[in-house]
């Protein structure tokens, strides 16, 4: 059961923009830095996100990361078909049992 | 060019053993943390297990007394040793690096490897 929390879907047309949240805890969120993933059908994950607000070399900028308290968001925007994806956060929680751990995941639909 | 190949997966039976390999290239392997993630079919991404470049690790609770990982930095290669293996742990298992020792996200991952536990 995942501690960090994301809606199951959001969809939007190709060029609109879409915003995934990501809503954890002190223990998380709220004390770390946050990445996200986009992970195309049938592949392995890809990061796209990392310390919250960084885009690795590569990621274009229609691709947006924020953090606030305990929560993190990300906004894709002139959204294309090549964007449908599940997308996760990710953080490092520091509770009893410390690890790694990940949303819930969000599907992107193109319309 | 970092790489990240899996290899090992396969069919066990409920209380059988499995042994993971991951074989890392293009980077310092022992400069860097290693994890294990695992996605069970049509599930999100659990964390399995890390290992930090001096050796420390951690077990999701899960798998705790079940797995071990390990790394031989003399052969870049990571480890993901599976006993008592029950039908839950079914899934595919990522080998994956971490970017930093300051930053906890994965940079990169491997192909995946496939975990079927039944009778």
């Amino acid at each position: 059961q995942s501690v960090l929390t994301q809606p199951p879907s959001v969809s939007a047309a190709p060029g609109q923009k879409v915003i995934i949240s990501c809503s954890g805890s002190s223990s998380n969120i709220g004390n770390n830095y946050v990445s996200w993933y986009q992970q195309l059908p049938g592949t392995a994950p890809k990061l796209l996100m990392y310390e919250n607000d960084k885009r690795p070399s590569g990621i274009p900028d229609r691709f947006s990361g924020s953090k606030s308290g305990t929560s993190a968001t990300l906004g894709i925007t002139g959204l294309q078909t090549g964007d449908e994806a599940d997308y996760y956060c990710g953080t490092w929680d520091s509770s009893l049992s410390p690890g790694y751990v990940f949303g819930t995941g969000t599907k992107v639909t193109v319309l | 060019e970092v790489q990240l190949l899996e290899s090992g997966g396969g069919l066990v039976q409920p209380g059988g053993s499995l042994r993971l390999s991951c074989a890392a290239s293009g980077f310092r392997f022992s400069d860097y943390a290693m994890r294990w993630v695992r996605q069970a079919p049509g599930k999100g991404l659990e964390y399995v297990s890390g290992i930090s470049s001096s050796g420390d690790t951690i077990y999701t609770d899960s798998v705790k007394g079940r797995f071990t990982i390990s790394r031989d930095t003399s052969k870049n290669m990571l480890y993901l040793q599976m006993n008592t293996l029950r039908a839950e742990d079914t899934a595919v298992y990522y080998c994956a690096k971490v970017l930093s020792p300051s930053s906890s996200g994965i940079d990169y991952w491997g192909q995946g490897t496939l975990v079927t536990v039944s009778s």
